[in-house]
């Protein structure tokens, strides 16, 4: 059965650093979604990905967060400039277009942890 | 702002017993969507429900979808402790892109115990 994946399962950054979370979305599909959940809190939505530009953001995704699909298959978020509060789950979605297409399926979730 | 809420946020159950979940909310949804997480993981998808008055059933779990489409239940009938987990509902908003960004409930967390 497809799945989404993402990589690395767990990522440990400095505050002020750069980071890549990586997603590649389940093949034929063509929306893509970023998400992230604080701990103990609940799923956020970030940002919305269609025909390769933003189809909508949230209040969360600031100028430090960018979002870019460089290939056919892989999908990431990044951060330029960590911050503590920026610890999270970060989960990457993906919905398919057409009948059934408002369905949205997640990835295992990428631990971002900045210290 | 979008919210949903859902009722319980802990229920802590016997085996056998049946269970309903609630998901409310003051805003219509295009569709709405519940999803079970487990510690650690993504939130994986139970079932869509679109159309108001909406029922779908997925083995012992049945979903209902509001008329009005703003709420939602999960009833669980004779829970095993398998069902043990965090049940999330998410509701979405079509765009004129064809993107439905998800917001999220709160969660109930369900224990079945043996």
């Amino acid at each position: 059965e497809p799945e989404v994946t993402q990589t690395p399962s767990h990522q440990v950054t400095q505050m002020g650093q750069e980071v890549i979370l990586r997603c590649v979305p389940i093949s034929n599909h063509l929306y893509f979604y970023w998400y992230r959940q604080i701990l103990g809190q609940k799923v956020e939505f970030l940002v919305s990905f269609y025909n390769n530009e933003i189809s909508e953001k949230s209040e969360i995704f600031d100028d430090q967060f960018s979002v870019e699909r460089p290939d056919g298959s892989n999908f990431t978020l990044k951060i330029r400039s960590t911050k503590l509060e920026d610890s999270a789950m970060y989960f990457c979605a993906s919905s398919a277009t057409g009948t059934g297409g408002y369905e949205q399926y997640f990835g295992p979730g990428t631990r971002l942890t900045v210290t | 702002t979008q919210l949903l809420e859902q009722s319980p946020q802990f229920l802590s159950i016997q085996e056998g017993e049946n269970l309903t979940v609630y998901c409310n909310s003051s805003s219509v949804f295009s569709s709405l969507q519940w999803y079970r997480q487990e510690p650690g993981e993504g939130p994986v998808l139970l079932v869509t429900v679109v159309t108001g008055g909406e029922v779908k059933k997925l083995k012992r779990l049945t979903f209902q979808f509001g008329d009005a489409r703003k709420d939602s239940s999960l009833h669980i009938t004779a829970a095993q402790p398998g069902d043990t987990g965090l049940y999330l509902c998410a509701g979405a908003w079509f765009l004129r892109t064809g993107a439905n960004n998800l917001f999220f409930g709160t969660g109930t967390r369900l224990t079945v115990i043996p």
